[in-house]
């Protein structure tokens, strides 16, 4: 069985762009998470997604916005790049409708905003 | 809220040596409790887990007991190998979502 496939794997942008980042989960997983990875904050929940719903939202501003797809794929988009946006941006996915059991991740996006 | 707190690193050890990773949360309830690593360039990866007290994780030579107790889940390992050089993290899983700490990076060094 696949695992979680990110795209693009890394990005070059300039501030001020924007960039949608995509997510395709395990195969049956309905659950997508996506978190931002810097070096100072380490590991930060931006959102989930279960079956095309958001169903929590971590505490980052507006330009993160994010969607889930019928089949379960997930998008995340941020607007207004600023340069602090630079991070690996990581997307998780599990099988139940709450994470209660472990979360499978993705490789990441490593975003880099010049 | 929860919250995991892990100690920071690096902890840089020698082939062989014993490791341990403390890691403390403050949750409510009843939270499962994770311990995920990430080699470099990839994701994170689950190692071990524990849903309830008392229960012990364990996965290739790594474990980690619940203790409800002392609200900790450290990770530990007899004999580190070169090829366990990585970012640790602990984590757990409250109502909706997983809280991590901030990672510990481990060398092991030949």
């Amino acid at each position: 069985k696949a695992g979680v496939t990110q795209t693009p794997r890394y990005l070059i942008k300039t501030r001020g762009q924007q960039v949608t980042l995509s997510c395709s989960p395990i195969s049956g997983h309905r659950s997508v998470s996506w978190y931002q990875q810097t070096p100072g904050q380490g590991l930060q929940f931006l959102f989930e997604y279960f079956s095309e719903t958001q169903r929590n939202k971590g505490n980052f501003p507006g330009r993160f916005s994010g969607r889930q797809f019928s089949n379960s794929r997930s998008e995340m988009n941020v607007s207004t790049l600023e340069l602090g946006d630079s991070a690996l941006y990581l997307c998780a996915s599990n099988l139940r409708d709450r994470p209660r059991g472990e979360q499978f991740f993705g490789p990441g996006t490593r975003l880099t905003v010049l | 809220g929860n919250s995991v707190t892990q100690m920071e690193g690096p902890v840089t050890l020698s082939e062989e040596a014993f490791l341990t990773i403390n890691c403390t949360y403050t949750a409510t309830g009843y939270p499962s409790l994770f311990w995920y690593v990430q080699y470099p360039g990839e994701g994170l990866q689950l190692l071990l887990k524990a849903t309830k007290a008392d229960d012990k994780g364990s996965n290739k030579g790594f474990e980690a007991t619940y203790r409800k107790e002392t609200t900790s889940f450290h990770l530990e390992k007899g004999s580190v190998q070169v090829s366990d050089s990585a970012v640790y993290f602990c984590a757990l899983r409250g109502a909706y979502k997983y809280i991590f700490g901030t990672g510990t990076r481990l060398k092991v060094l030949a």
